[in-house]
């Protein structure tokens, strides 16, 4: 069963634009880890942020803001003000705390950005 | 945070031949692991690398395809056997300190089987 779900599978906008990219989880462990990565046309991973289950607290760096609500299994990612340099592929990950699954990530399928000028 | 290199960056091969990926990491780490990346898809765990042991492999992956060693804690490899147009992906090497910690990935090696 598909753990973590990305539903969009690409969103368009125009530069300055917000975007909000959605992701929503499924797990039965109370301890886990959320993640989201980067992945630009050059094809590396750039890891975003990790989020422990515990922590629901909203965060914000910079143009980036993550909203994580266990209520709705929910950790969805917005850009604000976005720029050319947002465009790139963006995943998010669960990291389950079992011993069969210690350490490992699911992807999402991820959701394409393009931000053009 | 791990800095991981990873060699080669991309390579073209026959059908039939094998290639093996080396991973390196700048400090001591306790998981490494391989994922692959299929084209335009997302990323699927192919093994955790164990230290001193055998890896642990994901279903649908096995060890005579995808023989994995890691020899000490900051170098691992995967070698693609027996390779076949299918197997044209981008294989990432990852590590993290320990569960749960940030998984940080390499620049991964971009393979087209011919």
């Amino acid at each position: 069963a598909q753990k973590v779900t990305q539903a969009q599978t690409e969103i368009s906008v125009v530069e300055k634009e917000d975007v909000t990219l959605d992701c929503v989880y499924e797990t039965r462990d109370t301890t886990y880890y959320l993640f989201w990565y980067k992945q630009p046309p050059s094809g590396e991973l750039v890891f975003l942020i990790r989020r422990n289950s515990f922590d629901e607290q909203n965060e914000i760096s910079g143009r980036y803001s993550w909203n994580f609500q266990k209520s709705t299994s929910s950790f969805n990612f917005t850009i604000t003000a976005s720029q050319v340099v947002d465009s790139a592929v963006y995943f998010c990950a669960l990291s389950e705390v079992k011993t069969d699954s210690w350490g490992k990530l699911q992807f999402g399928a991820g959701t394409q950005v393009v931000v053009t000028p | 945070s791990a800095v991981i290199s990873q060699k080669p960056s991309r390579d073209i091969c026959q059908r039939g031949t094998s290639l093996t990926i080396q991973c390196q990491v700048d400090s001591q780490v306790t998981m490494m692991f391989w994922y692959r990346q299929q084209p335009g898809q997302s990323l699927t765990l192919i093994a955790t690398a164990n230290q001193g042991s055998e890896a642990t492999y994901e279903s649908g992956f096995v060890i005579d395809k995808f023989p994995i060693s890691r020899p000490n804690l900051t170098f691992s490899t995967l070698t693609v056997s027996n390779m076949s147009p299918e197997d044209s992906s981008i294989y990432l090497c990852s590590a993290s300190g320990q569960e749960g910690e940030t998984q940080y990935f390499g620049p991964g090696t971009r393979l087209l089987v011919l």
